[in-house]
């Protein structure tokens, strides 16, 4: 079981906007950068987000994500089908000395 | 072009053993630092291990630490996963990661090979 739990589902109709939290602790996302990957089905992880809110190159400017404390969220704006996929947060974990991924949240466009 | 591929997954008895290898093209494999990652079957992704460019450190989930060892070669362009006393929980897809080092950010991986199955069952 991840340290870092993400709600499992999340849905919205085209358009919408999504947004998906990811919690964690003070030894991981309290202390650390906060990154977050999308993989489409059948398809190796994509990096979507870096560094909090940064986004690398080609990734639309639909995506963006924040932190909070102990929390990190990522939005997905003007919802399209092909944002149909599963989302995973993870940071660094001072404690574990490891990486930690969230639990996950796949997104449905209804 | 960057390219990971990896390689060495099949059908393993329980308390056996596998190696597995990821070979990086398409970039200088001996400026980054390398990761694994792996999935099991309908699940969520789950890190493992981590190397630095030199070799030294490296770190291991506790999930697989005494039983796994992660290893690189830079002559030769490859990361390897040297996995022993396999169990049935072990069974996932096993993924080799870069970080990226353009940004200076931990945790950024932003390459990934295709995978290879694991499959731990007697």
């Amino acid at each position: 079981q991840s340290v870092v739990t993400q709600p499992p589902s999340a849905s919205g109709t085209p358009g919408q906007r999504v947004t998906i939290s990811c919690s964690g602790s003070s030894s991981n996302i309290g202390s650390n950068t906060v990154n977050w990957y999308q993989q489409l089905p059948g398809t190796a992880p994509k990096l979507l987000i870096y560094n909090i809110n940064q986004r690398p190159s080609g990734v639309p400017d639909r995506f963006s994500g924040s932190k909070s404390g102990t929390s990190a969220s990522l939005a997905i704006s003007g919802l399209q089908s092909e944002d149909e996929a599963d989302y995973y947060c993870a940071a660094w974990d001072d404690s574990l000395n490891g990486y930690v991924f969230g639990t996950g949240t796949k997104v449905t466009v209804l | 072009e960057v390219q990971l591929v990896e390689s060495g997954g099949g059908l393993v008895q329980p308390g056996g053993s596998l190696r597995l290898s990821c070979a990086a093209s398409g970039f200088t494999f001996s400026s980054y630092e390398m990761n694994w990652v792996r999935q099991a079957p309908g699940k969520g992704l789950e890190w493992l291990s981590y190397i630095r460019t030199s070799g030294i450190p490296i770190y291991y989930a506790d999930s697989v630490k005494g039983r796994f060892t992660i290893s690189r070669d830079n002559a030769k362009n490859s990361l390897y996963l040297q996995m022993n006393s396999l169990r049935a929980e072990d069974t996932a897809l096993y993924y080799c990661a870069r970080e990226a080092k353009q940004w200076l950010v931990a945790g950024a991986f932003d390459y990934w090979g295709q995978g290879t199955l694991v499959t731990v069952s007697s």
